[in-house]
């Protein structure tokens, strides 16, 4: 089993430019997540999704999109790149979202937006 | 609003013993988890614990008292290999996981 896997590990975009980050896991989780990570700062929720078809908003949502057509994906959208989305991108999946359910997290995405 | 506190950073010494406190004030509590994160890699799920008292796996122990708001990790017989981000992470009342910035431990030999 891959686990989670995303596409791709390094970008550099221009501000204004758009991009979609691509997370997929094999391990037929219900749940998924993506968060950014910065530094000095916990790691902050975007947007989730608890079953194919379904997204909501996490913690710090503007600037981002999502979509969940298959169980197995999740993709994150910039629309229009700026230089505060500078992050490292993880995305997570679990069975569920409640109690004791860990997240298994991809490998990250560093964006650098210019 | 919701806060969890661990400290910036800490070293110790190979085959020594650290402990990695983490404080919390969340709206809710479901549980409170340990992860790992090498440099440049994901976290890793460590330990879980939503009952007081202390939960041991191997070298690395886990301890919550919830009436006081805090947690800490333990670590026992300090390999090279434990040098890492130990991040602290709450779920709230709404499931979801309110994340600490994390301890970066230094091992020296």
């Amino acid at each position: 089993n891959a686990g989670v896997t995303q596409t791709p590990k390094f970008r550099v975009l221009k501000t204004g430019q758009s991009m979609t980050l691509l997370c997929a896991q094999d391990m037929n989780h219900e749940y998924m997540y993506w968060y950014r990570q910065d530094p000095g700062m916990g790691l902050r929720l975007i947007h989730y999704s608890v079953g194919e078809g379904t997204t909501a908003k996490g913690e710090v949502p503007d600037g981002y999109n999502v979509s969940r057509l298959k169980k197995q994906n999740f993709l994150l959208g910039l629309e229009s790149a700026a230089p505060s989305q500078t992050s490292v991108y993880f995305c997570a999946s679990s069975t569920s979202g409640e109690s004791y359910n860990e997240q298994f997290f991809g490998p990250g995405t560093r964006l650098t937006v210019l | 609003g919701q806060n969890i506190d661990q400290p910036t950073e800490m070293t110790a010494t190979e085959g020594a013993i650290v402990q990695i406190n983490c404080t919390y004030q969340t709206s809710g509590f479901n549980g409170l988890f340990w992860y790992q994160q090498h440099a440049g890699e994901a976290p890793t799920f460590l330990s879980y614990n939503v009952l007081d008292g202390l939960e041991e796996k191997g070298r690395f122990s886990s301890f919550l008292s919830r009436t006081k708001g805090y947690s800490y990790l333990l670590l026992k017989e300090l390999q090279m290999k434990d040098s890492a981000s130990y991040l602290c992470a709450v779920l709230d009342s709404n499931y979801q996981l309110i994340w600490g910035a994390g301890t970066k431990l230094i091992i020296k030999p």
